[in-house]
């Protein structure tokens, strides 16, 4: 079983609706999460980190959220545009940064 | 070896000097990643290697930026002219391949340019 899961794995949606990602981690001891966006054969470009004490963390359209306790974690796009089609992963940090665990993504493809 | 490490762990230069920083990953890792970390946030995403290829460089803030990695080992990254704003950690993680989940982080090397 993974240490971080992400759901759903991949998603197709008209552009201008929201959309809410989900990331479920069991990861311990759990220093921060990060959701990121990547296009295919680019690097990961950070879009939030959050640590344990924070909640929700928005981005312009992205806005993220964290329970620490359920360790559930979601990220939520906002009137999306054709440019949002990527892949959304999400990543735990087993503190202090010295490991990071990727979740498998979620693919999103915006059509007009 | 055991684990990443890099060099130096703290490097002060003079604005306008060239800096080089290494990254040994854990042996047989085919992944190296840069990352440029400011202070109390997370690592942003500078360019990755798959063994000496590099098939991302979109990370690097500007053409003073490079990164070398010649033998699919070890890796280099080099900064030109360095600015103030080039002040940061800069940390390097290997993973065994390029799909892999995890990533293990060297303890980075801090840079400061006066």
């Amino acid at each position: 079983k993974n240490q971080v899961e992400q759901s759903p794995q991949s998603l197709i949606i008209l552009e201008g609706k929201n959309c809410t990602l989900q990331c479920n981690y069991t990861v311990s001891p759990f220093s921060n999460l990060r959701w990121y966006k990547q296009d295919t054969g680019r690097g990961p470009v950070s879009l939030t980190i959050m640590t344990f004490s924070e909640n929700t963390k928005s981005n312009g359209r992205y806005t993220a959220t964290l329970d620490a306790d359920t360790k559930q974690s979601s990220l939520h796009i906002t009137a999306s545009q054709l440019s949002d089609s990527a892949s959304y992963i999400c990543v735990v940090s087993a503190s202090n940064y010295n490991k990071l665990i990727f979740g498998a993504g979620t693919r999103l493809a915006v059509h007009p | 070896g055991a684990g990443v490490s890099q060099s130096p762990r703290y490097k002060v230069t003079k604005r306008g000097q060239d800096v080089t920083l290494r990254c040994d990953p854990i042996s047989s890792h085919a992944t190296l990643y840069w990352y440029q970390q400011a202070l109390g946030q997370g690592p942003e995403f500078l360019t990755y290697f798959n063994y000496e290829a590099q098939p991302d460089k979109s990370g690097l803030p500007s053409d003073r930026f490079s990164a070398e990695r010649p033998e699919g080992s070890i890796s280099t990254l080099t900064i030109q002219r360095t600015e103030q704003r080039d002040s940061a950690m800069y940390r390097c993680a290997s993973a065994d391949r390029v799909d892999s989940d995890t990533q293990y982080f060297g303890p980075g090397t801090r840079l400061t340019v006066l």
